[in-house]
């Protein structure tokens, strides 16, 4: 079946970098995109950007333009994050998804990884 | 910018009906997509382009978008659908989510 796994748990501190990684099985890994949303303790989702697991190409949401990276390495079927500067406020469950989409670039998001917890803390 | 606007909470009882709303401006011209979240677990999608169920979704749940409003309609609520429910659409190549519902079955 369809799965996603998610790299396990991080611990940082202000001012570092992660980077997170989602191995897709089950499907062909360049006929989709790859999606990271992530919630905050308690808080909802939030969408931070996609990468076209085929040709690389990247769109990232406003909020994280900068500071976001995301790739992709096919023959490891992988889509990476890094998230570059973080903060306290960067402490939240990062998911990938993999994106089903229409040729207008409107996706759904469907099946999600387990989720990465990133503790960001002096 | 874009946004969906979503009621905090929902409670229904078991075996009646579940409606919950997601807003935003002409939002019957764009897609809507749901996802439930029971506690400590990831989304898992429920309804995809508006009105469509994926394998393996119970019947129960259908969706509707037109005007300003989508709705997440849940028949014959179960104590399982207990959940978190997200609505999402896109703003030209923005993802975007609702804030979320929690829907109590009591």
């Amino acid at each position: 079946q369809v799965q996603l796994m998610q790299s396990g748990a991080e611990v940082k501190k202000p001012g570092a970098s992660v980077t997170l990684s989602c191995e897709a099985s089950g499907y062909t890994f360049t006929s989709h995109t790859i999606h990271w949303v992530r919630q905050a303790p308690g808080q909802g989702l939030e969408w931070m950007g996609w990468i076209n697991a085929d040709n690389g190409n990247t769109r990232y949401s406003q909020n994280f333009q900068g500071r976001v990276a995301i790739t992709r390495d096919t023959s490891a079927s992988t889509a990476y994050m890094e998230v570059s500067g973080l903060h306290s406020e960067d402490t939240a469950v990062y998911y990938c998804a993999r994106g089903i989409g229409t040729a207008a670039g409107v996706f759904w998001f469907d099946p999600w990884g387990q989720g990465t917890l990133v503790t960001v803390s002096s | 910018s874009y946004e969906l606007t979503q009621p905090p909470s929902v409670s229904v009882s078991p075996g009646q009906t579940a409606s919950i709303t997601c807003s935003g401006d002409k939002l019957g011209d764009k897609y809507t997509f749901w996802y439930q979240q029971r506690p400590g677990q990831s989304p898992v999608l429920v309804i995809y382009q508006d009105a469509k169920r994926p394998s393996g979704i119970p019947e129960r749940f259908s969706g509707s978008n037109s005007g300003n409003t989508a709705t997440l309609t849940i028949s014959g609520t179960q104590p399982m659908d207990e959940a978190d429910y997200y609505c999402q659409a896109w703003d030209s190549t923005a993802g975007m989510f609702g804030g979320g519902t929690k829907l109590t079955v009591l």
